[in-house]
């Protein structure tokens, strides 16, 4: 059973751009999840979508937002970048159980120069 | 708000030795637990998890995790500790109440590294 993919791997963008970084859920799997993990942050919840809706995010600005697609792979948007936004973004998903583990992916390596 | 606390920043054990890796817990009502693992540049991995029942709970690889709600612990134990068991452990806990208030995120804590030595 294939797991959480995210892409590109690494992503390098200048301050001021806009970032997109992508996840596909595990097959069967309607929820996804985006978190941060920024050096000397810890892992910081961003984002949830199941069934296409947002239903929570976490203390972030709005200029980080995203969507869930009908196949419910995920993107994660962030708009006007800033050099504190340098962080590996993880994706999990799981079912819409409240008992259900997150799956993660490797993650995105996001570097703001 | 619900919180996780892992006191130790880095465990060293030798190998063979047990292991324990400590974490407590703050929820409003009934807590999910978690720990996950996570080697160098790559994603966490689910080791294991409380939801109910027994206290000593077995996950993957050996580990295994005991559950005190009077302490409102979940210290992750290994009997016999092995160098490959050296990377960065995470306590997280979702609560009980999450799906309907919106809020089925996992808090985690600090991260715990454990470094396993020969």
């Amino acid at each position: 059973e294939a797991g959480v993919t995210q892409s590109p791997t690494h992503l390098i963008k200048t301050r001021g751009q806009q970032a997109t970084l992508r996840c596909s859920p595990i097959s069967g799997h309607t929820s996804v999840y985006w978190y941060q993990q920024a050096l000397g942050l810890g892992l910081q919840f961003l984002l949830w979508y199941d069934e296409g809706e947002e239903r929570n995010r976490g203390n972030f600005p709005p200029r980080f937002s995203g969507r869930q697609f009908p196949n419910y792979s995920s993107e994660l948007n962030v708009n006007a970048l800033e050099l504190e936004d340098s962080a590996l973004y993880l994706c999990a998903s799981s079912l819409l159980l409240a008992a259900s583990e997150q799956y993660f992916g490797p993650g995105t390596r996001l570097t703001v120069t | 708000a619900q919180s996780v606390a892992q006191p130790e920043d880095q465990v060293n054990v030798a190998e063979g030795n047990p292991l324990t890796v400590k974490c407590t817990y703050s929820v409003s009502g009934n807590p999910y637990l978690f720990w996950y693992v996570q080697y160098p540049n790559r994603g966490l991995q689910f080791l294991l998890k409380y939801i109910t029942g027994d206290n000593l709970v077995k996950g993957s690889y050996g580990f295994e995790a005991e559950f005190n709600k009077s302490q409102t612990s979940f210290h992750l134990k290994k009997p016999s500790a092995l160098v490959s068991d050296s990377a960065l452990y995470f306590c997280a806990v979702r609560d009980m109440g999450g799906l309907t208030g919106g809020g089925n995120k996992l808090t985690f804590g600090t991260g715990t590294q454990l470094k396993v030595e020969l």
